[in-house]
């Protein structure tokens, strides 16, 4: 019955090691997000994808990528992990994007990533 | 700037009580709103929406009111249980073409046995 997967749900790294975090849906859905949660704080969004189109927030450092090869996959990809990038990572997609109507976005369960 | 903010960042109720939660907002041309769950460790789980072309729609003991006039929209549980601790988030969308959910800080909801 899950919809939105996220692997794994617990990421154990190394300062500056590179990490790969993997979301799946099988909503078939057209958008699908990354969000950064601290402890205690509100989602705060990295970037979506739009089909195959990118869109990356302004305020996210290069430090995170993301590559999405399909409909069903999205990954993200932190390429020097510092201990300030730990923290609890979400997926979410949804059928279409927020303002045209038809877009509830639904989370995944995370992966809390922790940096040593 | 446009924000979404909480009044009350935790709330303690006695189990079988009530709960509302309560959650405000800036932009007047917002036209969609959701409350999400957020338990311990886990993912925001969605819980009610609401357009903003309606004042009121309940689901299953949960019931979300919302007042354009003041900007306020409240998530009310009936029958609180155990199982209803967590954190809630409001979370808005604009009108404005943007894609972006403005989330509230989030109130954390303790139920009493």
């Amino acid at each position: 019955d899950a919809m939105v997967i996220q692997n794994p749900r617990y990421q154990v790294t190394q300062f500056g090691k590179p990490v790969t975090l993997s979301c799946s849906q099988t909503l078939n859905h057209n958008v699908m997000y990354w969000y950064q949660q601290k402890s205690s704080q509100a989602p705060k969004l990295l970037f979506h994808y739009y089909d195959k189109d990118f869109n990356n927030e302004a305020d996210t450092p290069d430090n995170f990528q993301s590559r999405r090869p399909n409909t069903s996959f999205c990954f993200l990809d932190i390429r020097s992990p510092g201990l300030g990038d730990a923290a609890m990572y979400l997926c979410a997609t949804s059928r279409d994007l927020a303002g045209a109507g038809t877009d509830t976005q639904y989370f995944g369960p995370g992966t809390r990533l922790t940096v040593l | 700037g446009e924000s979404v903010g909480l009044h009350l960042p935790t709330l303690s109720v006695q189990e079988g009580d009530n709960s509302i939660i309560n959650c405000a907002y800036s932009n007047s041309a917002s036209d969609y709103f959701i409350w999400y769950k957020q338990e311990s460790g886990k993912g925001p789980q969605f819980i009610i929406d609401i357009r903003s072309n309606m004042d009121k729609r309940q689901g299953q003991r949960v019931t979300v009111l919302l007042n354009k006039t003041v900007k306020h929209l409240s998530l009310q549980i009936a029958a609180t249980q155990p199982g209803d601790s967590a954190v809630y988030f409001c979370a808005e969308i604009p009108t404005s073409g943007t894609y972006k959910y403005i989330f509230g800080t989030g109130t954390r909801l303790k139920v009493l046995a």
